[in-house]
């Protein structure tokens, strides 16, 4: 089993529309979580970290079920320019060894 | 302020050859990870350098190696090139963790091998 699981996708969304899908983690002693994004051909950004009670960013949203372990991105009203692959990116023991699911891609039509 | 910075950007060799790639952190960082990604592939951690020794290591064989300098900048080395080596190889540097575990990527090394 892989330690960091992602729906590689791709999900097709309309501009404007919401999208929405999740990784699971294996660790469960998993300290810190991110979403980063990763256009094609480019290097990993971050697009934000994960926070126990959820957090926002804009149009993006994250959560984190501990319980469950597993990991959400919500990304409301779609622009074209969020089309790209989103990695879910767990660091099991806090001391910088991240560990990167394959990737969610998001491909967002007019 | 300049972020992370590899070079060279392309490099192709062949089998059993050997490759050096480089990378120099983001300004004020003192922790350089590497990474390889494989075509469709999620990034994989090799190792991680900090004082100039290596503190962590993923599941690599002995062939890679690295080094960091006293400037905080690094190398990666290849040796004993397989097919299997092409990939795209990042480097990511950050504060050493506790002090600041977000990390940032580098453009990218992209390796072929023949």
């Amino acid at each position: 089993r892989k330690e960091v699981e992602q729906d590689p996708g791709p999900f097709n969304v309309p501009e404007g529309a919401t999208v929405a899908f999740n990784c699971t983690y294996s660790n469960s002693a998993s300290q810190s979580f991110f979403w980063y994004r990763q256009d094609c051909r480019k290097e990993p950004k971050l697009l934000m970290s994960v926070y126990s009670s959820g957090n926002e960013d804009g149009r993006f949203t994250a959560q984190l079920n501990r319980a469950s372990q597993y990991i959400s991105l919500l990304i409301r009203d779609s622009k074209l320019s969020d089309s790209a692959t989103y990695l879910c990116v767990v660091n099991a023991d806090s001391w910088g060894k991240l560990q990167f699911g394959a990737g969610t891609q998001v491909v967002v039509t007019p | 302020d300049a972020g992370v910075t590899q070079s060279p950007t392309h490099l192709i060799k062949t089998r059993g050859q050997q490759v050096t790639l480089r990378c120099s952190p983001k300004s004020g960082h003192d922790t350089v990870s590497w990474y390889q990604q494989a075509l469709g592939q999620g990034p994989q951690f090799i190792f991680q350098y900090y004082e100039e020794e290596e503190r962590q290591r993923g599941n690599f064989p002995d062939r890679f190696s690295g080094h960091q300098f006293p400037n905080y900048s690094s190398e990666l080395n290849v040796n004993a090139l397989l097919l299997g080596d092409s990939a795209l190889y990042l480097c990511a540097s950050s504060l050493w963790p506790p002090k600041g575990e977000t990390q940032y990527f580098g453009p990218g090394t992209r390796l072929l091998v023949l």
